[in-house]
């Protein structure tokens, strides 16, 4: 089955600086890459999410790069916010009808 | 409003009761799930459902059980609680299909067996 890792655990970046997210994925055959957000005492929001089809998308400060060939997939925040504080959670899927496989959970903490 | 509802969110309970955490959405989805999560870890996958009379065990092997009648409505079940059960519980939904991914997260329950 598909295998998600995320690097590094924990991250922590003063205010207004960039935060970047790794993510690894075993399985050649996935195809949807979505992030999610989640603050504490809150329930896990989708972010980001990114199809096999396309390298990057971008939404106003956060963006999210796919490279197949290494299978691996980021996170990039701009301009951190003290709201930025939260884990952050990367998934793989490899189709329609498959589950969401998620990576451990990444805390990222920004520094005012 | 369309969106996912959890109940009870908060549960403390003696061992060895039984429990039904519930879950609905408003949102016709197909697809659904059930996650238990300690608080800020990772989501494990115990349940999940393409369908009314569709169930299937998650990633991650749980004593809970599951059931699903109506589209709508997907509820958990331990028939006998025990302290190792106390996590948090989130549901999950998603449209089928393959256009549209996004999959919706409820509130969750906060379960504490004493």
């Amino acid at each position: 089955g598909e295998n998600v890792e995320q690097h590094p655990s924990t991250l922590s970046v003063q205010e207004g600086d960039s935060a970047v997210i790794k993510c690894t994925y075993s399985d050649s055959a996935s195809n949807y890459f979505p992030w999610y957000k989640q603050e504490l005492g809150k329930r896990p929001q989708l972010i980001i999410d990114i199809r096999s089809n396309v390298g990057e998308k971008k939404d106003q400060r956060i963006a999210v790069t796919l490279n197949k060939t290494a299978k691996h997939f980021s996170l990039h925040i701009t301009e951190t916010q003290p709201e930025d504080s939260a884990v952050y959670f990367c998934a793989a899927s490899t189709g329609a009808n498959s589950k969401l496989t998620f990576g451990k959970g990444i805390t990222l903490s920004v520094r005012p | 409003e369309a969106d996912i509802y959890q109940t009870p969110r908060y549960l403390v309970i003696g061992t060895g009761k039984k429990i039904t955490l519930e879950c609905s959405q408003t949102m016709g989805h197909d697809k659904m799930y059930w996650y238990q999560q300690d608080p800020g870890m990772e989501l494990h996958l115990i349940h999940y459902s393409y369908g009314v009379n569709s169930t299937e065990k998650g990633d991650l092997s749980s004593e809970s059980t599951v059931s699903r009648i109506r589209t709508e409505h997907f509820p958990l079940t331990l028939e006998s609680a025990r302290p190792s059960h106390t996590s948090q519980y989130l549901c999950a939904s998603r449209i089928a299909g393959t256009g549209a991914y996004e999959q919706y997260f409820g509130p969750g329950t906060r379960l504490t067996v004493t």
